[in-house]
């Protein structure tokens, strides 16, 4: 049982550039979520879905794009990374019911030059 | 929006020193979770506590959520217990967590 796995765990790139981070969840979870953290912060909420194939914003969503095409998937995509979303980000994943006790993934260190 | 702050922002322990970490927030909530933050960045839960009161060996937590506020105990500190700690409060009619400041702390051998 791996719990929330982020992939990957480090990236550079350059302004302009895109890429996709990858959270995966075997808790069979039905709520999962993408957070950012910025040095000496909080979290901030970037978007979440609850349920396959439903995305919705979050606090911070301008610049990313999300899909939750399976279950146990959510992707975060950055078209065109800016210097301003150079940051830590974050997946959780939890379930409805009884409690929302969030798990957390290991984080993705992402810096744009 | 709701707002979640925490206090102190900044904590020096002696190892062995108890203390109580705070959480205020300026709406209703439906639900409170408490995280460790440890130097390599990973996010530990320490509870989900809505309201009441939980123990878990030398921490404890008790949320008042018709006043506002939760507390984290740490008793007998230990070097390993420093970081950030964070609370974070869902919000009722949503699906979404607003975390709080956080609380630095640092213990000290």
């Amino acid at each position: 049982n791996a719990g929330v796995t982020q992939t990957p765990k480090f990236r550079v790139l350059k302004t302009g550039q895109s890429m996709t981070l990858l959270c995966a969840q075997d808790m069979n979870h039905e709520y999962m979520y993408w957070y950012r953290q910025d040095p000496g912060m909080g979290l901030r909420l970037i978007h979440y879905s609850v349920g396959e194939g439903t995305t919705a914003k979050g606090e911070v969503p301008d610049g990313y794009n999300v899909s939750r095409l399976k279950k146990q998937n959510f992707l975060l995509g950055l078209e065109s990374a800016a210097p301003s979303q150079t940051s830590v980000y974050f997946c959780a994943s939890t379930n409805p019911g009884q409690d929302y006790e969030q798990y957390f993934g290991p984080g993705t260190r992402l810096t744009v030059t | 929006g709701i707002q979640v702050e925490q206090s102190p922002p900044d904590l020096i322990l002696q190892e062995g020193a108890n203390s109580t970490l705070r959480c205020n927030f300026s709406d209703s909530v439906n639900n409170l979770q408490w995280f460790h933050q440890n130097p390599w960045g990973q996010l530990i839960n320490l509870f989900y506590i809505p309201s009441g009161t939980k123990q878990n060996g030398r921490l404890s937590a008790t949320t008042v959520a018709t006043e506002r506020y939760s507390l984290l105990y740490i008793s007998s500190s230990q070097t390993t217990d420093s970081g950030v700690y964070f609370c974070a409060v869902g919000l009722p009619g949503t699906y979404k967590y607003i975390f709080g400041t956080g609380t630095r702390l640092k213990v000290l051998a």
